[in-house]
């Protein structure tokens, strides 16, 4: 089982519509990160939350540390959305490694 | 801003040749890093590097060399190209406190 998860693996969206794309993990972090991949592209950094929740125009990221997981919501969402969405759980400060722990990815593909 | 810059974008090699995949970053970032990207899987950590004349092992480093002789200059080497080595390689730095990281755009290698 990885240490991160998310789900779903693949998404289909309608223009317009409400996405939510999920990822848990089972390890101490000290922040997530949610990351973009354009198919072809780079990965940009969307989002980096040790707590609560973040606002950036259409896109929302959220998580609980209590439950250890995350959520990348886009409202209103437009082809320009399709994209893979990936998140990243950073280990806590000081620890013994500084690597981040990535998840597979959602693949999201938002219909006109 | 420059950010984090990876050449080649793509490149086909030959079992058994060497090359060096170059990645520069002018943001001033000690925290440097090496990921391969293969389908269906998340990112894996290759090498990283905490600042000039420190690197170390990630997850999946058999098969590659850094150096890293200054703050800017991050290069992961091949020496004998062997087709497991087939997959998308992306470099990364991050801030300080490590918790925002910045990709380049990926090199597509395959190899033959």
């Amino acid at each position: 089982k990885n240490e991160v998860e998310q789900s779903p693996q693949n998404l289909t969206a309608q223009e317009g519509e409400f996405i939510t794309i999920n990822c848990s993990y089972s390890v101490g972090i000290s922040a997530l990160h949610w990351l973009q991949q354009h198919p072809g592209g780079g990965i940009v950094s969307l989002f980096m939350l040790s707590s609560g929740k973040k606002k950036h125009g259409r896109l929302i990221a959220t998580i609980n540390i209590q439950e250890k997981h995350s959520s990348l919501h886009i409202t209103a969402s437009h082809p320009r959305d399709s994209a893979v969405y990936i998140c990243a759980a950073h280990p806590p400060i000081g620890g013994a490694t500084n690597k981040l722990i990535f998840g597979t990815g959602t693949l999201l593909a938002v219909q006109p | 801003n420059a950010g984090v810059t990876q050449t080649p974008k793509f490149r086909i090699l030959k079992i058994g040749q060497s090359m060096t995949l170059q990645c520069t970053q002018d943001m001033n970032h000690n925290y440097m890093y090496w990921y391969r990207q293969d389908p269906g899987m998340g990112l894996k950590l290759i090498y990283y590097s905490v600042g000039a004349g420190i690197t170390d092992k990630g997850e999946v480093p058999n098969g590659y060399n850094v150096s890293r002789s200054t703050t800017e200059d991050f290069p992961l080497r091949l020496e004998l190209a062997a087709p497991s080595q087939t997959s998308v390689y992306f470099c990364a730095s991050s801030t300080p406190d490590r918790h925002e990281a910045f990709f380049g755009q990926g090199t597509r290698l395959t190899v033959v």
